[in-house]
């Protein structure tokens, strides 16, 4: 079964510091998605992606947060410089299109120290 | 405000036993969708409902959702270790509230 990569699982990194997350999706799925979740919560969207366009970057922190999608294909999301309130997951999905559900990879567990 | 709030916020209970959770809202979604996330996983998508008061089931998993589209239920007969695990509600991808996803209901069943 297609899955969406994430990697790294784990990350801990000090503040101030740069981080960066990888995402590659299903193959074929045009619709990328970064969320954030932290503990006990639901996600909350980051941004959106269509094929290497953004579509929705209203949530995304754009002092610190920087996202890209150069080829349409994988992703990264970086995070300079990391906060302590950005230890979170950081959930990637994609969406073959506009009705059906999410395809969410494992995620990567950011701790910030 | 939540825009989708769930309830009961944490649920611990029995193997064996049922439970029912819930996702309100005041909002007007054209479809739900129901997912349930394992620790340090991702969610996984368990049922997208679609028409007020349709009824899904899923093994031992019955989901409603409301006449009127605004609210949704997840029963769960018997429940088992294995059900352990975050299930959060979210609409579906048309209309104004895309991507959101409600507050979640963390439930533990005990073995």
């Amino acid at each position: 079964e297609a899955e969406v990569a994430q990697s790294p699982r784990y990350k801990i990194t000090e503040k101030s510091q740069a981080v960066a997350f990888w995402c590659d999706p299903i193959s074929g799925h045009a619709t990328l998605y970064w969320y954030r979740q932290i503990l006990g919560q639901g996600p909350e969207l980051l941004v959106q992606f269509q094929d290497e366009s953004v579509v929705d970057d209203s949530q995304l922190p754009k002092d610190r947060f920087s996202a890209e999608r150069l080829k349409g294909v994988d992703s990264t999301l970086k995070i300079q410089p990391a906060e302590l309130g950005d230890s979170a997951m950081y959930l990637c999905a994609s969406t073959p299109g506009p009705s059906t559900g999410y395809t969410f990879g494992s995620g990567t567990r950011l701790t910030v120290v | 405000t939540q825009l989708l709030e769930q309830s009961p916020q944490f649920l611990s209970i029995q193997e064996g036993e049922n439970l029912t959770v819930y996702c309100n809202s005041s909002s007007v979604f054209s479809s739900l969708q129901w997912y349930r996330q394992e620790p340090g996983e991702g969610p996984v998508l368990l049922v997208t409902v679609v028409t007020g008061g349709e009824v899904k089931k899923l093994k031992r998993l019955t989901f409603q959702f409301g006449d009127a589209r605004k609210d949704s239920s997840l029963h769960i007969t018997a429940a088992q270790p294995g059900d352990t695990g975050l299930y959060l509600c979210a609409p579906g991808f048309s209309g104004t509230y895309k991507y959101i996803f409600g507050t979640g209901t963390r439930l533990k069943v005990l073995a």
